[in-house]
């Protein structure tokens, strides 16, 4: 299948300090790009799509200022946690879609995941 | 929007079993439900996929079925092994440009040797 690379994959920061993941498709473009919390044993949950030369667009309850997203290539998004507080300590995973040559393939890749350890 | 319920939570079988996980969804225009197998500390891996218009799909040992009608779709696993021991993920989406994936709760699967 095809290939998301998200990095790092590990972070320990202090409280107070931006953190930025990445999140890119190796073999493919990718127009829309999710990215994902996920606690502890609990499913993933979809915490904005970001779409390539547009703005994000968050689900009810993600802080658009906390969680800046940047999608500014069909290979590469950001997300970047602002100001990360204890709270903010979790598993976030990205993935791409792929969605073929002609358009209709529509299949998500994921990252590895970056586990965020706040102190 | 879309449900996903996904049964069981967790699940045992022996080596060499076979395991079987259950999803139904509430939206009827959903037309794609992919897997996803997810190890310890990593992103999770599609492992197989399913779209509307087929009943049912294999891979090796690797099989799913769709029920329109009941709206449920199901991952069959069979001879199981260690290493398919991970937590597995159902998800639905609709087509067009409404396609982000609603995740199933997920199955924590434990094959013992």
């Amino acid at each position: 299948g095809a290939v998301v690379s998200q990095h790092p994959s590990w972070v320990i920061c202090k409280s107070g300090t931006s953190v930025k993941i990445e999140c890119r498709s190796l073999d493919f473009q990718a127009t829309t790009m999710f990215w994902y919390r996920q606690f502890p044993k609990q499913s993933l949950m979809l915490m904005a799509t970001s779409n390539e030369g547009s703005k994000a667009t968050y689900e009810q309850g993600v802080e658009k200022d906390k969680f800046l997203i940047n999608h500014a290539s069909l290979t590469l998004s950001t997300l970047t946690v602002t100001s990360a507080h204890p709270e903010d300590s979790s598993f976030y995973i990205c993935s791409a879609r792929d969605l073929g040559r002609d358009g209709t393939k529509n299949i998500q890749y994921f990252g590895a995941g970056t586990r965020l350890s706040v102190l | 929007g879309e449900n996903v319920e996904q049964h069981p939570s967790t699940l045992s079988v022996q080596e060499g079993d076979s395991a079987v996980i259950k999803c139904t969804y509430s939206d009827s225009a959903s037309n794609y439900f992919p897997w996803y197998k997810q190890e310890l500390g990593k992103g999770p891996q599609l492992i197989i996929d399913i779209r509307s218009n087929v009943g049912e799909k294999k891979d090796q040992r690797i099989a799913v079925t769709l029920n329109k009608t009941a709206k449920h779709f199901s991952l069959h696993i069979t001879e199981t092994q260690p290493e398919d021991s991970a937590v597995y993920f159902c998800a639905a989406s609709r087509g067009g440009s409404a396609r982000q994936l609603t995740f199933g709760s997920g199955t924590q699967l434990t094959v013992l040797p």
